[in-house]
């Protein structure tokens, strides 16, 4: 069973570089059969889903994000990261990674996101 | 972008009632794409149901989800004492992918 983790500082400046990390056990990235992703919670609000990607190159944001975000891949340590630019008090949010099941993504044969990470706090303050 | 809109905000309830949980998309969705997830207090979403009407493993049979086209229910046929928390709906065909805003059902 695939189990993720993130990781990252909890306290990042305004119009600094948030980076996060999302750790794999119990399945490969590199599985096109899985699906990976983030999302995010502003305190007190509802989720907000801000990017997906395959390991074999399908790869999608939410527009409002997409000029700031960026998503890697580390197979050596079979964790994925995420990068957001430019942040401000309005990207203070929990963020979490999460997977779901791809029978065959580029057809439409997936199944929405499951398992998720615990979710990281990132405060943005000065 | 596909706006998911839950009603009612908050639903207050006792054990053993029944729950029901509308979910309504700004335009139609299609059923293999439209999810159910839990959520508590300092935990992460938990999946209950995906396309519109089947239950993720694990859960009980006294969740379940249906609906078409533009609109969308979960039912909660008796509700235990750990059903009480907030519970959205979550569209994944159509990018970007959105959620609702939520429902918290409550104990009354």
């Amino acid at each position: 069973q695939v189990q993720l983790q993130e990781s990252g500082p909890g306290l990042v400046k305004p119009s600094e570089t948030l980076s996060l990390t999302c750790s794999v056990s119990g399945g490969s990235i590199t599985d096109n059969s899985f699906y990976w992703g983030w999302i995010r919670q502003p305190p007190g609000k509802g989720l907000e889903w801000i990017a997906n990607f395959t390991y074999s190159g399908s790869t999608y944001f939410i527009p409002s994000l997409n000029s700031r975000v960026t998503i890697s891949v580390d197979t050596s340590k079979n964790h994925f990261s995420l990068k957001l630019s430019s942040v401000t008090a309005a990207d203070t949010a929990v963020y979490y990674c999460a997977s779901g099941s791809a029978p065959h993504y580029a057809s439409g044969t997936y199944f929405p996101f499951d398992p998720w990470g615990q979710g990281v706090q990132v405060t943005v303050s000065s | 972008e596909i706006v998911l809109t839950q009603s009612p905000g908050t639903l207050s309830l006792s054990p053993g009632e029944r729950a029901a949980l509308s979910c309504r998309a700004s335009q139609s969705v299609s059923s293999t794409y439209l999810a159910w997830y839990q959520q508590k207090p300092s935990q992460a979403p938990r999946l209950l149901i995906y396309g519109a009407s089947s239950r993720a493993t694990g859960i009980p049979d006294r969740f379940s989800g249906s609906g078409s086209g533009t609109d969308f229910t979960l039912t909660i046929s008796r509700l235990e004492p750990e059903d009480f928390a907030v519970y959205y709906c979550h569209q994944y065909g159509s990018s970007p992918w959105t959620f609702g805003q939520g429902t918290r059902v409550e104990i009354k």
